[in-house]
């Protein structure tokens, strides 16, 4: 089945750094996905980029399908950053199949 | 996007009995995937629910342990039967979006269980 690599697992910045978090997958993929987990488990979308760039506020994105890998920016990280960074790809290129979830980058930011 | 509510949010149960988690979504989909996150680990998928349809199994779970139901396209349940302190875990629903467009999947709250 189709592999996922975080890195790095664990990353401790200072409130105000920038961070590139990073995904490899090991096949073509339909789906990339970035989740931010919060202390309470909850998993919350960050970005949906099977390929290209999208930017939400401090918060931006990059596949490259071709290359397979992703890479997220964390820019002037805050407090409330911190909590465990997923990478999540479709199993199959077709739609309706289950996530395979990297195994996080746990980020910690301290003021 | 889609709205999933998953209850119960967090329970603790005593070891040997069973818990239900229900998932209800705010439109129509149609599978529902439910995962499992034990502590400090990833999430593992535990099946797939199709309606209509038994719910399909990854290797190391099986249906007598973790009896899934879906009775429409918009609600799940997912059950964690003769519970024992291993199966402390996190469970999380999740669907695909219900547009056409696109594939991106959605979680529920997820449901924070402890078992003494």
């Amino acid at each position: 089945g189709i592999q996922v690599e975080q890195s790095p697992p664990d990353l401790i910045l200072q409130e105000g750094a920038n961070s590139t978090l990073r995904c490899n997958f090991s096949d073509s993929v339909n789906n990339l996905q970035w989740f931010h987990q919060n202390p309470w488990g909850q998993l919350i979308n960050l970005f949906y980029i099977p390929s290209g760039t999208k930017q939400n506020g401090r918060l931006s994105a990059t596949t490259v399908a071709t290359e397979r890998y992703s890479l997220l920016y964390i820019s002037s990280s805050q407090t409330t950053d911190s909590g465990v960074y997923f990478c999540a790809v479709e199993r199959r290129p077709s739609g309706n199949t289950p996530l395979v979830f990297g195994k996080g980058t746990r980020l910690s930011v301290i003021a | 996007s889609a709205v999933i509510s998953q209850k119960p949010s967090r329970d603790i149960c005593q070891r040997g009995t069973s818990l239900t988690i229900q998932c209800q979504v705010d439109s129509q989909v149609t599978m529902m995937f439910w995962y499992r996150q034990q502590p400090g680990q990833s999430l593992t998928l535990i099946a797939t629910a199709n309606q209509g349809s038994e719910a399909t199994y990854e290797s190391g779970f099986v249906i007598d342990k973790f009896p899934i139901s879906r009775p429409n396209l918009t609600f799940s349940t997912l059950t964690v039967s003769n519970m024992s302190p291993e199966d402390s875990s996190i469970y999380l629903c999740s669907v695909d979006s219900p547009l056409r467009t696109n594939t991106e999947a959605f979680f529920g709250q997820g449901t924070r269980l402890t078992v003494v």
